[in-house]
């Protein structure tokens, strides 16, 4: 999607490994977030962002921290990866509050 | 903790019918309700929005209605098409400090030719 890159898009790890996720825009937006995507579950808000160094959590955030040292880029790392955290990964971004702007996703098969 | 509740999960209908899906919410500080198309392999887009202060909102050939009594929004697609062959959201925003997004768990839809 214009404006907004996931890397990377297809990840296998090991159970145990840490793995980081990076989100990039270009639009120049205040918002930030981290969904996963799991089949019956809809869409589930990891963490968010909503300026420089300032993220917080969401729904299902037990597992997974985030940083966002620049306004383009907004990182989502597993500390230590379970079979559980198998799940496409969706970052949106937002600036007028009236809509969401989703990357293509990164899928993550954790082993 | 699923405060956005979507029927059906799976919908079928043939070509020109008129699939609806349906949103329920629980949390009366949500202000407004989006729906999101997604496609295999591709993140959700906004497809049509609605404020609780409007009943329905037309665009194309999708429809929101709203029952904000009720707590209920639907989508309806006239005159599907094979092409909207894909997965369904429904979301309602909070009112925090990020204006964060509830979703639905999603409905997919196939339309037969």
């Amino acid at each position: 999607d214009a404006g907004i890159t996931q890397s990377p898009r297809h990840k296998v790890t090991e159970t145990g490994t840490p793995v980081t996720l990076r989100c990039h825009q270009t639009e120049n937006h205040r918002y930030m977030y981290w969904y996963r995507q799991d089949p019956g579950h809809g869409l589930r808000l990891i963490h968010y962002s909503y300026g420089v160094k300032d993220t917080d959590k969401g729904e299902v955030s037990d597992g997974y921290s985030v940083s966002r040292s620049k306004t383009e880029d907004f990182l989502l790392t597993l500390e230590s990866a379970t079979s559980s955290q198998t799940s496409v990964y969706f970052c949106a971004i937002s600036d007028s509050f009236y809509g969401y702007t989703f990357g293509s996703g990164t899928r993550l098969t954790v082993v | 903790q699923q405060q956005v509740k979507q029927s059906p999960q799976s919908l079928i209908v043939q070509k020109g019918g008129i699939p609806i899906i349906n949103c329920a919410y629980e949390n009366t500080a949500f202000d407004y309700f989006p729906w999101y198309q997604q496609f295999p392999g591709k993140g959700p887009a906004l497809l049509i929005a609605i404020r609780p202060d409007v009943s329905e909102k037309k665009e194309g050939r999708f429809t929101i209605s709203f029952n904000k009594s009720a707590k209920q929004f639907s989508l309806h697609i006239m005159d599907s098409q094979p092409g909207d062959s894909a997965t369904y959201f429904c979301a309602a925003r909070g009112t925090g400090s990020a204006r964060q997004l509830t979703f639905g768990s999603g409905t997919q839809l196939t339309v037969l030719p």
